[in-house]
């Protein structure tokens, strides 16, 4: 069974500049999550789709960040533009069903904002 | 805000022996409680598990205690593995929020 993916693997912006991050999830996983991870801190979820709606967006910052899953399989989190505080490693997880169950996750992102 | 907190940033065992991996939380609300494991480069890959009607549960060398008077969960890993030598981070749920705790760094020495 294939794993989540994600691409780019790294990837260095300068501030003020964009950059996108794709996912694709478990075959079948109906339940998407972006996740931002700041070093020396555990995961923090930016938002949760079921399907190709959006669960809870509350923590994202909607100013400059967005994100789409329009097909309901793979989605897209974008940043426009990138602060400095930005910096972090963004992991992408999937399951098949609700929060209770294990997240699946992929190797992640990692942005460097200079 | 940190619901659920790993205070110890790092532990070290010897080969063997028995690695005890602790984690508090703060929101009762929290019913579902996860510990995932963490290499370099790699995502969080799923541990182990407990709902909050049990106070312990194993698999093989892993065992996840819970006390839910105290919030306080924990892991224990026996016998500790130079390839369990990873960042653990323990997880609590509350029907659709999950929170992370900042990890526990596990180095096991041969």
């Amino acid at each position: 069974e294939a794993g989540v993916a994600q691409s780019p693997r790294y990837k260095i912006i300068e501030k003020r500049q964009s950059v996108a991050f794709w996912c694709n999830p478990i075959s079948g996983h109906a339940t998407l999550y972006w996740y931002q991870q700041i070093l020396g801190q555990g995961p923090k979820l930016l938002i949760q789709f079921q399907n190709n709606g959006v669960v809870d967006d509350s923590q994202l910052p909607k100013d400059r960040f967005s994100a789409e899953r329009l097909k309901g399989v793979d989605s897209t989190l974008k940043i426009q533009p990138a602060k400095l505080e930005d910096s972090a490693v963004y992991l992408c997880a999937s399951s098949s069903g609700t929060l209770r169950e294990k997240l699946f996750f992929g190797s992640g992102t990692q942005l460097s904002v200079l | 805000d940190q619901q659920v907190k790993q205070n110890s940033p790092s532990l070290s065992v010897q080969e063997g022996r028995i690695s005890i991996l602790n984690c508090d939380y703060t929101n009762s609300m929290f019913d579902y409680f996860l510990w995932y494991k963490k290499y370099p480069a790699e995502g969080p890959t799923f541990l182990i598990s407990i709902s909050s009607i049990k106070d312990k549960n194993e698999d093989g060398r892993f065992t996840v205690f819970l006390n839910k008077s105290a919030k306080h969960l924990s892991l224990h890993i026996v016998p500790s593995q130079p390839g369990d030598s990873a960042v653990y981070f323990c997880a609590a749920s509350a029907s659709v929020d999950m929170r992370f705790g900042a990890g526990t760094r596990l180095t096991v020495k041969p």
